[in-house]
Protein backbone atom coordinates (compact mmCIF):
# COMPACT_ATOMS: atom_id res chain seq x y z
CA UNK A 1 0.00 0.00 0.00
CA UNK A 2 1.39 3.54 -1.31
CA UNK A 3 2.11 6.03 1.50
CA UNK A 4 1.39 9.50 1.26
CA UNK A 5 2.86 11.13 -1.51
CA UNK A 6 3.89 14.64 -2.15
CA UNK A 7 5.33 16.42 -4.83
CA UNK A 8 7.25 17.87 -6.05
CA UNK A 9 10.13 16.54 -3.66
CA UNK A 10 11.89 19.96 -3.46
CA UNK A 11 11.43 23.32 -5.13
CA UNK A 12 13.60 26.44 -5.65
CA UNK A 13 11.76 29.61 -6.54
CA UNK A 14 12.12 33.27 -6.95
CA UNK A 15 10.22 35.68 -4.23
CA UNK A 16 6.97 36.46 -6.01
CA UNK A 17 6.63 33.42 -8.01
CA UNK A 18 3.43 31.01 -7.18
CA UNK A 19 4.41 27.81 -5.60
CA UNK A 20 2.19 24.72 -6.08
CA UNK A 21 2.40 21.84 -3.49
CA UNK A 22 0.30 18.68 -4.15
CA UNK A 23 -0.34 15.65 -1.58
CA UNK A 24 -2.23 11.85 -2.27
CA UNK A 25 -3.05 10.66 0.82
CA UNK A 26 -3.58 7.20 2.33
CA UNK A 27 -6.76 5.79 0.16
CA UNK A 28 -9.48 5.17 3.33
CA UNK A 29 -8.40 8.54 5.04
CA UNK A 30 -10.56 10.83 6.25
CA UNK A 31 -7.85 13.55 7.61
CA UNK A 32 -5.51 15.25 5.76
CA UNK A 33 -3.32 17.62 6.98
CA UNK A 34 -0.49 20.29 5.90
CA UNK A 35 2.21 21.22 8.05
CA UNK A 36 5.07 23.17 7.71
CA UNK A 37 8.92 22.42 9.45
CA UNK A 38 11.86 24.71 10.09
CA UNK A 39 14.49 25.42 12.51
CA UNK A 40 12.92 28.21 14.18
CA UNK A 41 9.29 27.53 14.35
CA UNK A 42 9.48 23.60 14.57
CA UNK A 43 6.52 21.53 13.28
CA UNK A 44 3.45 23.69 12.56
CA UNK A 45 0.09 22.78 11.20
CA UNK A 46 -1.42 25.18 8.85
CA UNK A 47 -4.38 23.54 7.69
CA UNK A 48 -6.86 20.23 8.35
CA UNK A 49 -9.55 18.63 6.25
CA UNK A 50 -12.04 16.27 7.27
CA UNK A 51 -13.91 14.48 4.22
CA UNK A 52 -12.55 17.03 2.13
CA UNK A 53 -13.83 19.73 4.05
CA UNK A 54 -11.64 22.50 5.78
CA UNK A 55 -11.62 22.38 9.53
CA UNK A 56 -9.16 24.37 11.00
CA UNK A 57 -7.15 27.02 9.10
CA UNK A 58 -6.08 29.23 11.61
CA UNK A 59 -2.46 27.96 11.54
CA UNK A 60 -2.07 29.36 7.88
CA UNK A 61 0.29 32.53 7.94
CA UNK A 62 -1.40 34.58 5.45
CA UNK A 63 -3.49 35.28 2.52
CA UNK A 64 -0.90 34.49 0.18
CA UNK A 65 -1.47 30.51 1.32
CA UNK A 66 -4.40 28.77 0.46
CA UNK A 67 -5.15 25.12 -0.01
CA UNK A 68 -7.65 23.12 -1.36
CA UNK A 69 -9.30 19.67 -1.40
CA UNK A 70 -11.00 19.00 -4.64
CA UNK A 71 -11.82 14.91 -3.66
CA UNK A 72 -10.60 12.73 -1.30
CA UNK A 73 -7.14 11.62 -3.16
CA UNK A 74 -5.57 15.27 -4.10
CA UNK A 75 -4.83 17.98 -2.03
CA UNK A 76 -2.63 21.46 -2.69
CA UNK A 77 -1.07 24.05 -1.25
CA UNK A 78 -0.90 27.30 -2.61
CA UNK A 79 1.22 30.12 -2.26
CA UNK A 80 1.52 33.33 -4.05
CA UNK A 81 3.43 35.16 -4.15
CA UNK A 82 5.97 33.26 -2.51
CA UNK A 83 8.60 35.27 -0.05
CA UNK A 84 12.32 34.31 1.37
CA UNK A 85 10.68 33.47 4.47
CA UNK A 86 7.99 30.63 3.55
CA UNK A 87 11.27 28.33 3.26
CA UNK A 88 10.60 25.34 5.01
CA UNK A 89 9.71 21.79 4.59
CA UNK A 90 6.16 21.13 4.28
CA UNK A 91 4.77 17.99 5.12
CA UNK A 92 1.35 16.62 4.01
CA UNK A 93 0.10 13.93 6.34
CA UNK A 94 -3.83 12.02 6.50
CA UNK A 95 -5.38 9.92 9.07
CA UNK A 96 -7.88 7.28 9.68
CA UNK A 97 -11.24 7.87 11.77
CA UNK A 98 -10.47 11.17 14.20
CA UNK A 99 -8.01 13.84 13.11
CA UNK A 100 -5.75 12.89 16.86
CA UNK A 101 -5.61 9.37 15.83
CA UNK A 102 -2.26 8.15 14.55
CA UNK A 103 -0.93 10.48 11.62
CA UNK A 104 1.04 9.25 8.34
CA UNK A 105 3.06 11.27 6.83
CA UNK A 106 4.98 12.11 3.91
CA UNK A 107 7.96 12.63 2.78
CA UNK A 108 7.66 16.35 2.45
CA UNK A 109 8.45 18.95 -0.15
CA UNK A 110 11.79 21.37 1.01
CA UNK A 111 11.05 24.38 -0.57
CA UNK A 112 13.73 27.43 -0.77
CA UNK A 113 12.55 31.00 -2.31
CA UNK A 114 15.44 33.45 -3.28
CA UNK B 1 2.09 27.67 21.65
CA UNK B 2 3.32 23.89 21.87
CA UNK B 3 1.91 21.66 24.19
CA UNK B 4 4.24 19.07 24.23
CA UNK B 5 7.95 19.74 25.80
CA UNK B 6 10.77 17.08 25.10
CA UNK B 7 13.42 16.46 27.06
CA UNK B 8 16.59 17.03 26.59
CA UNK B 9 16.68 18.96 23.07
CA UNK B 10 19.60 16.80 22.24
CA UNK B 11 21.34 12.85 23.62
CA UNK B 12 24.11 11.52 22.38
CA UNK B 13 25.07 7.91 23.86
CA UNK B 14 27.23 5.13 22.56
CA UNK B 15 25.51 1.94 20.68
CA UNK B 16 24.23 -0.72 23.28
CA UNK B 17 23.06 2.01 26.03
CA UNK B 18 19.67 2.82 26.41
CA UNK B 19 18.18 6.26 25.33
CA UNK B 20 15.63 8.07 27.36
CA UNK B 21 13.30 10.85 26.01
CA UNK B 22 10.92 12.97 28.13
CA UNK B 23 8.18 15.14 27.49
CA UNK B 24 5.60 17.17 29.18
CA UNK B 25 2.36 18.51 28.03
CA UNK B 26 0.35 21.07 30.26
CA UNK B 27 -3.75 20.39 29.20
CA UNK B 28 -5.56 16.92 29.59
CA UNK B 29 -4.98 14.57 26.97
CA UNK B 30 -6.69 11.58 25.25
CA UNK B 31 -3.47 10.32 23.90
CA UNK B 32 0.13 11.05 23.37
CA UNK B 33 2.19 9.83 20.38
CA UNK B 34 6.02 9.28 19.55
CA UNK B 35 7.00 9.85 16.03
CA UNK B 36 10.62 9.40 14.68
CA UNK B 37 11.90 11.59 12.04
CA UNK B 38 15.17 10.54 10.27
CA UNK B 39 17.52 13.48 8.45
CA UNK B 40 15.78 14.68 5.77
CA UNK B 41 12.40 12.53 5.65
CA UNK B 42 8.70 12.61 6.96
CA UNK B 43 7.86 11.93 10.64
CA UNK B 44 7.09 7.96 11.06
CA UNK B 45 4.85 7.40 13.91
CA UNK B 46 6.01 4.96 16.47
CA UNK B 47 3.46 4.40 19.58
CA UNK B 48 0.13 5.93 20.53
CA UNK B 49 -0.71 5.60 24.52
CA UNK B 50 -4.23 6.67 25.26
CA UNK B 51 -5.04 8.83 28.69
CA UNK B 52 -6.08 5.92 30.66
CA UNK B 53 -2.78 3.59 29.87
CA UNK B 54 -0.13 4.04 31.79
CA UNK B 55 2.87 2.22 29.62
CA UNK B 56 3.05 0.96 26.22
CA UNK B 57 5.59 -1.89 24.95
CA UNK B 58 6.92 -1.95 21.02
CA UNK B 59 9.92 -4.21 20.52
CA UNK B 60 12.51 -2.33 22.29
CA UNK B 61 10.98 0.89 22.81
CA UNK B 62 8.80 1.30 26.04
CA UNK B 63 6.62 4.25 26.77
CA UNK B 64 4.86 5.58 30.15
CA UNK B 65 2.49 8.05 30.80
CA UNK B 66 2.06 9.68 33.65
CA UNK B 67 -1.41 12.04 33.59
CA UNK B 68 -1.24 13.24 37.56
CA UNK B 69 2.43 15.02 36.20
CA UNK B 70 1.35 15.82 32.85
CA UNK B 71 4.61 13.54 31.47
CA UNK B 72 5.82 10.25 29.35
CA UNK B 73 9.04 9.23 28.43
CA UNK B 74 10.53 7.35 25.77
CA UNK B 75 12.85 4.34 26.74
CA UNK B 76 14.99 3.06 23.13
CA UNK B 77 16.50 0.24 25.04
CA UNK B 78 19.48 -1.23 23.44
CA UNK B 79 20.24 1.44 20.99
CA UNK B 80 21.58 1.18 17.76
CA UNK B 81 23.44 3.81 15.10
CA UNK B 82 20.22 3.59 13.33
CA UNK B 83 17.92 5.13 16.23
CA UNK B 84 19.92 8.29 14.94
CA UNK B 85 17.00 10.44 14.19
CA UNK B 86 14.99 13.61 16.32
CA UNK B 87 12.21 11.51 18.21
CA UNK B 88 8.84 13.67 18.64
CA UNK B 89 5.92 13.79 21.11
CA UNK B 90 2.32 14.80 19.77
CA UNK B 91 -0.34 15.27 22.06
CA UNK B 92 -4.31 14.56 21.25
CA UNK B 93 -6.32 16.89 23.37
CA UNK B 94 -9.95 18.34 22.64
CA UNK B 95 -8.67 21.64 24.31
CA UNK B 96 -6.63 22.02 21.26
CA UNK B 97 -8.70 22.27 18.70
CA UNK B 98 -9.39 18.60 18.87
CA UNK B 99 -5.94 17.55 17.01
CA UNK B 100 -2.62 16.78 17.39
CA UNK B 101 -0.06 19.22 18.75
CA UNK B 102 4.18 18.17 18.43
CA UNK B 103 6.89 19.17 20.77
CA UNK B 104 9.98 20.80 19.44
CA UNK B 105 12.04 17.46 19.54
CA UNK B 106 14.82 15.78 21.01
CA UNK B 107 17.47 15.18 18.73
CA UNK B 108 19.02 11.48 18.91
CA UNK B 109 22.40 10.62 17.54
CA UNK B 110 23.65 6.84 18.44
CA UNK B 111 27.81 6.68 18.32
CA UNK B 112 28.68 3.34 16.57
Amino acid sequence: DAGVIQSPRHEVTEMGQEVTLRCKPISGHDYLFWYRQTMMRGLELLIYFNNNVPIDDSGMPEDRFSAKMPNASFSTLKIQPSEPRDSAVYFCASSYLAAQETQYFGPGTRLLVL
Amino acid sequence: SQQGEEDPQALSIQEGENATMNCSYKTSINNLQWYRQNSGRGLVHLILIRSNEREKHSGRLRVTLDTSKKSSSLLITASRAADTASYFCATGSNNAGNMLTFGGGTRLMVKP
